[in-house]
């Protein structure tokens, strides 16, 4: 199987822009979650897809959103970017049924740099 | 609630050494535990998870981890360590209906030729 692939992986932007990033997921997997990764705060969870729907959120404003279609593969919307979104977003697939076991699968992540 | 501590942002061993990462949990039902591997400008990738069967866990790359419930702790091991497995790790912790891991901060691995 493939594995979470993520387009763009690279991203300069100004603030105030906004940006969209893609996450497909492994084929048969309904959910996709994604992360914020920087060097001061770690790996912060944004918010999870679960069929079409988003099943869990994180603490982050509402500048930061998200979708899933009907083929689970999912975007992320940053609008009015700020110099602190500069991070690593990663995303990561998993079947999303049966329990807590299952691991999440990860994707190289997107650098987004906003100057 | 669930959460995860990571002991020591950095840890710097020599090759051939024994390597010792350390992970407490706190988790008020039973939980499942992981450590994940992060290389450099990549994603997390899974070494090993703990879903009750046995207390000590075998993964990849001669990493294990014992699950010790009386110390809530979750430490990886490796005997011997080798340059290439120089990177970020990471322990996580998911329970109670949970699809959501919760992360702890991770730790940088440092191997000295």
């Amino acid at each position: 199987k493939a594995g979470v692939t993520q387009t763009p992986r690279y991203l300069i932007k100004t603030r105030g822009q906004q940006v969209t990033l893609s996450c497909s997921p492994i084929s048969g997997h309904r959910s996709v979650s994604w992360y914020q990764q920087t060097p001061g705060q770690g790996l912060q969870f944004l918010f999870e897809y679960f069929s079409e729907t988003q099943r869990n959120k994180g603490n982050f404003p509402g500048r930061f959103s998200g979708r899933q279609f009907s083929n689970s593969r999912s975007e992320m919307n940053v609008s009015t970017l700020e110099l602190g979104d500069s991070a690593l977003y990663l995303c990561a697939s998993t079947e999303g049924t049966g329990g807590n076991a299952n691991e999440q699968f990860f994707g190289p992540g997107t650098r987004l740099t906003v100057l | 609630a669930q959460s995860v501590t990571q002991l020591g942002s950095h840890v710097s061993v020599s090759e051939g050494a024994l390597v010792l990462l350390r992970c407490n949990y706190s988790s008020s039902v039973p939980p499942y535990l992981f450590w994940y591997v992060q290389y450099p400008n990549q994603g997390l990738q899974l070494l090993l998870k703990y879903t009750s069967a046995a207390t000590l866990v075998k993964g990849i790359n001669g990493f294990e981890a014992e699950f010790k419930k009386s110390e809530t702790s979750f430490h990886l091991t490796k005997p011997s360590a080798h340059m290439s497995d120089a990177a970020e790790y990471f322990c996580a912790v998911q329970a109670g209906g949970s699809y959501i891991p919760t992360f702890g901060r991770g730790t940088s691995l440092i191997v000295h030729p």
